[in-house]
């Protein structure tokens, strides 16, 4: 079956550098890639997914990068804030026999932003 | 903006006892998820609905865990009897995914999380 993996487990930034979560899966069939935003205590939320047409998606200072041929796709963040602290996990859409869908999410990467 | 909404939001018990969560969906959003996050992991997929009907439950540990969403709307995951390793955040997603249609965005509920001494 489907399998995500991610790293690294923690980063930590200053204020305002440039921060890169990557994600390697092994299903070639999978085609839809989500990054969620879990903020301690709440619940995930997603920030940003691309679909295996394209291969790149920005959305102010987030963006995500998608390398079929590779299998992974990359979470960059730019410009980070302190609000930016959060665990954030990717995920793979798995498209089982039977036809309906699911994700498979990786284990996450917890982000420190100091000031 | 419509939410997914679970409870209780936290829950304590004992071993071997049986515990309930409830999930309501945002409203429309045919599929509906139940996954379970232990710390320090991503969410890990324990039964999907289609409407009122199980898609997949191959993760689901049948012999404790059960989960019926009787008229495809909220739904409900039951856990007897529950055990130390059941310890975990219980989380509950909905999308407006059709069989046939494309993957769409899975809004998480807020989660249950649940101790057992």
């Amino acid at each position: 079956g489907e399998n995500v993996e991610q790293h690294p487990s923690t980063l930590s930034v200053q204020e305002g550098d440039s921060a890169v979560i990557k994600c390697t899966y092994s299903d070639s069939a999978s085609n839809y890639f989500p990054w969620y935003k879990q903020e301690l205590g709440k619940r995930p939320q997603l920030i940003i997914d691309i679909r295996s047409n394209v291969g790149e998606k920005k959305d102010q200072r987030i963006a995500v990068t998608l390398n079929k041929t590779a299998k992974h796709f990359s979470l960059h963040i730019t410009e980070t804030q302190p609000e930016d602290s959060a665990v954030y996990f990717c995920a793979a859409l798995k498209a089982p026999n039977t036809g309906f869908q699911k994700l498979v999410f990786g284990t996450g990467t917890r982000l420190l932003v100091s000031p | 903006e419509a939410e997914v909404a679970q409870s209780p939001r936290y829950k304590i018990t004992e071993k071997s006892q049986a515990v309930a969560f409830w999930c309501d969906p945002i409203s429309g959003h045919a599929t509906l998820y139940w996954y379970r996050q232990i710390l320090g992991q991503g969410p890990e997929l324990l039964v999907q609905f289609q409407d009122e009907s199980v898609v997949d439950d191959s993760q689901l540990p049948k012999d404790r865990f059960s989960a019926e969403r009787l008229k495809g709307v909220d739904s409900t995951l039951k856990i007897q009897p529950a055990e130390l390793g059941d310890s975990a955040m219980y989380l509950c997603a909905s999308s407006l995914d059709s069989p046939s249609g494309s993957q769409e965005t899975q809004y998480f509920g807020p989660g249950t999380r649940l101790l057992v001494l």
